[in-house]
């Protein structure tokens, strides 16, 4: 079964970047048909879709956060990353990954990591 | 543009069914949705990919107690035998060319 592991600071300064990596086990993230994806819920709401990345690169952002965000592949570590620049406390929020299959729906999460936006 | 709707909360007794709602918005009533169960602490877990003739295809070991079903732009998952872990937030999903979409939630509490 696929699992998916969140790891990074969890704590940043504001206009700093943010910066998580998600680890992927139980199945190949080259494998064709899947996208690899980041998800946020700020506090006390629902949740935020922010982009995804296919294996060979191409990649899709949420217009609202396009101009800050990227995200990476590393397929040698079976890893996806995400940036977030020019942090503000409105980027306080759990980050989930997930895989998305057939670019349509996210059949597998990560338990999440939450993110605090602080000096 | 495309959205989804959802009532903020709902609730029903341990034991009993309770059947969530999810709306597309106007022109959009043929899009397929995923529903998607988070308990408090965990991380999401996708239940179903629901078809606009009301056909599902459940993710790995969701059990019989969760079903889906479609009217026009509606979108449903019922959840029968209510047990206290059922007890989270659902929400449901849908996607364009590059373009995910979620819709607000629905907190459900079992009492």
């Amino acid at each position: 079964q696929v699992q998916l592991q969140e790891s990074g600071p969890r704590l940043v300064k504001p206009s700093q970047t943010l910066s998580l990596t998600c680890s992927v086990s139980g199945g190949s993230i080259s494998s064709g048909g899947y996208y690899w994806t980041w998800i946020r819920q700020h506090p006390g709401k629902g949740l935020e879709w922010i982009g995804y990345i296919h294996y060979s690169g191409s990649t899709y952002y949420n217009p609202s956060l396009e101009s800050r965000v990227t995200i990476s592949v590393d397929t040698s570590k079976n890893q996806f990353s995400l940036k977030v620049s020019s942090v503000t406390a409105a980027d306080t929020a759990v980050y989930y990954c997930a895989r998305d299959t057939s670019a349509t729906y996210f059949d597998y999460w990560g338990r999440g990591t939450l993110v605090t936006v602080s000096s | 543009q495309l959205e989804l709707t959802q009532s903020p909360s709902a609730s029903a007794s341990l034991g009993a069914s309770v059947k969530l709602t999810c709306t597309l918005s106007s022109g959009h009533s043929t899009y397929v949705i995923a529903w998607h169960q988070h308990q408090p602490e965990k991380g999401p877990r996708f239940l179903m990919k629901l078809n606009s003739d009301g056909s599902h295809t459940k993710g790995d070991g969701i059990p019989d107690r969760f079903s889906g079903s479609s009217s026009g732009a509606e979108r449903y998952l019922t959840i029968s035998s209510l047990q206290s872990e059922d007890e989270a937030d659902y929400y449901c999903q849908t996607w364009g060319t590059g373009i995910r979409v979620f819709g607000g939630g629905t907190k459900l509490t079992v009492l």
